[in-house]
């Protein structure tokens, strides 16, 4: 979920586990939202994205579930492999403009052989 | 999917020097390409949008005559830390978008420039 203090919060799976990282945002009119993977010392990678007008999108192993109504945004890795190690971001477009993105605190996912 | 570069991956310099980062768009054009920097075990934040052809606009409290940006072609912009201290150490990403898109179009991003200032 959301970090609060110094630290991004971390979730630890074993492998084969099914992980689900969390996201909230703040703004009721929010339309579109991205899920980012940053592995350590990259730039971070599109997983996958999901419109307001859906609840649920799915991709190989993630699918990423939307409630509008509790403004809150979840990813769901099936079969969490240690390739899966890293960093989270939900992401959204700011309102200024195109492909300029708001990005949410992270959290950092372990995966355990 | 399209692919960003950026170069260089790493670098080490010295408080009081600057620093060009380049970032370039491989098989697009790109009026538009984006700098964000990012603290360690942060996120990202937005620093400027790169406007090709025009000056760059940047996001409240990012200091313009720090951080230069010159976006020269449809492929590359450019992000020089200016007089560079500690505290500019950081990682820095940039991200363009095809040009096709409207708002909802993926954003790619570079593998990101590991600055530390000694």
């Amino acid at each position: 979920g959301e970090s609060v203090g110094l630290h991004l919060p971390t979730l630890s799976v074993q492998e084969g586990d099914n992980s689900i990282i969390n996201c909230a945002y703040s703004n009721s009119a929010s339309d579109y939202f991205i899920w980012y993977k940053q592995e350590s010392g990259k730039g971070p990678q599109f997983i996958i994205d999901i419109r307001s007008n859906m609840d649920k999108r799915q991709g190989q192993r993630v699918t990423v579930l939307l409630n509008k109504t509790v403004k809150h945004l979840s990813l769901q890795i099936a079969a969490t492999q240690p390739g899966d190690s890293a960093v989270y971001f939900c992401a959204e477009p700011m309102n200024s403009g195109y492909s300029t993105l708001t990005f949410g605190k992270g959290t950092m996912l372990l995966v355990s052989p | 999917g399209a692919v960003v570069s950026q170069h260089p991956s790493r670098v080490i310099c010295k408080s009081g020097t600057s620093v060009k980062i380049e970032c370039r768009s491989l098989d697009f054009q790109a009026t538009t390409m984006f700098w964000y920097r990012q603290f360690p075990k942060k996120s990202l934040m937005l620093m400027a949008t790169s406007n090709e052809g025009s000056k760059a606009t940047y996001e409240q409290g990012v200091e313009k005559d720090k951080f230069l940006i010159n976006h020269a072609s449809l492929t590359l912009s450019t992000l020089t830390v200016t007089s560079a201290h500690p505290e500019d150490s950081s990682f820095y990403i940039c991200s363009a978008s095809p040009p096709e898109g409207g708002r909802d179009t993926e954003a790619f991003f570079g593998q990101g420039t590991r600055l530390t200032v000694v």
